[in-house]
């Protein structure tokens, strides 16, 4: 199998503050996460990669200081999202690639929502 | 990286195949093609990926020509569970994993 999972699956949260979003590989180990942000009726967009023990990349356009990655360990990822503004409400997915396929497998995403 | 293009919509009948195209005329010798689905408000699902022999798993078949330059994506018994949206996605190794660049997909639409 290759589960990941994602929490919360929803946040709803007051401009200002920040929003901390966990990926986790359930039943193998990744050392590339990605994370990416979708927009209603929109594509998915990679907005970085994040590399087990390393700094993560950043699409170009994107803010190193405001979306905040960290890659703690093997089996998880997160995306801290800083003094978050209405304009960032999104859906925020990340995936993990499992090495022995070589495949990227999802989370089921996380909404939210900045008010 | 090599784009693709995809239909913006079809429609199939419960029960029968269902046959999304996928051109990838610019795709290069070390790059994959890759099929994922999404179904609405859920993360993408993976489905079957290959880079140039035709490929079949329990979800689907692939078939790519054999220039590589098109490919499709087969359901051979489409339900109305299959209804989402699908992307096909030419990868390309960099560093260590592959990435991934999201095109509009193709918008299946299962008929009862």
């Amino acid at each position: 199998g290759a589960v990941v999972s994602q929490h919360p699956s929803w946040v709803i949260c007051k401009s200002g503050t920040s929003v901390k979003i966990e990926c986790r590989s359930l039943d193998f180990q990744a050392t590339t996460m990605f994370w990416y942000r979708q927009f209603p009726k929109q594509s998915l967009m990679l907005m970085a990669t994040s590399n087990e023990g390393s700094k993560a990349t950043y699409e170009q356009g994107v803010e190193k200081d405001k979306f905040l990655i960290n890659h703690a360990s093997l089996t998880l990822s997160t995306l801290t999202v800083t003094s978050a503004h209405p304009e960032d409400s999104s859906f925020y997915i990340c995936s993990a690639v499992k090495s022995s396929t070589d495949t990227q497998y999802f989370g089921p995403g996380t909404r939210l929502t900045v008010l | 990286d090599a784009k693709t293009t995809q239909p913006t919509s079809m429609d199939c009948a419960e029960g029968r195949a269902a046959n999304l195209p996928c051109n990838h005329s610019t795709i290069s010798g070390n790059e994959y093609v890759y099929w994922y689905r999404q179904i609405h408000s859920q993360g993408p699902q993976y489905i079957i990926h290959g880079l140039k022999n035709n490929e079949t798993n329990e979800m689907a078949s692939l078939i790519i020509t054999e220039d590589r330059k098109s490919s499709t994506l087969i359901l051979p018994h489409a339900t109305l569970r299959d209804t989402a949206v699908y992307y096909c996605i030419v990868s390309v190794l960099r560093g260590s994993a592959r990435q991934l660049t999201f095109g509009s997909g193709t918008q299946l639409t299962v008929l009862p």
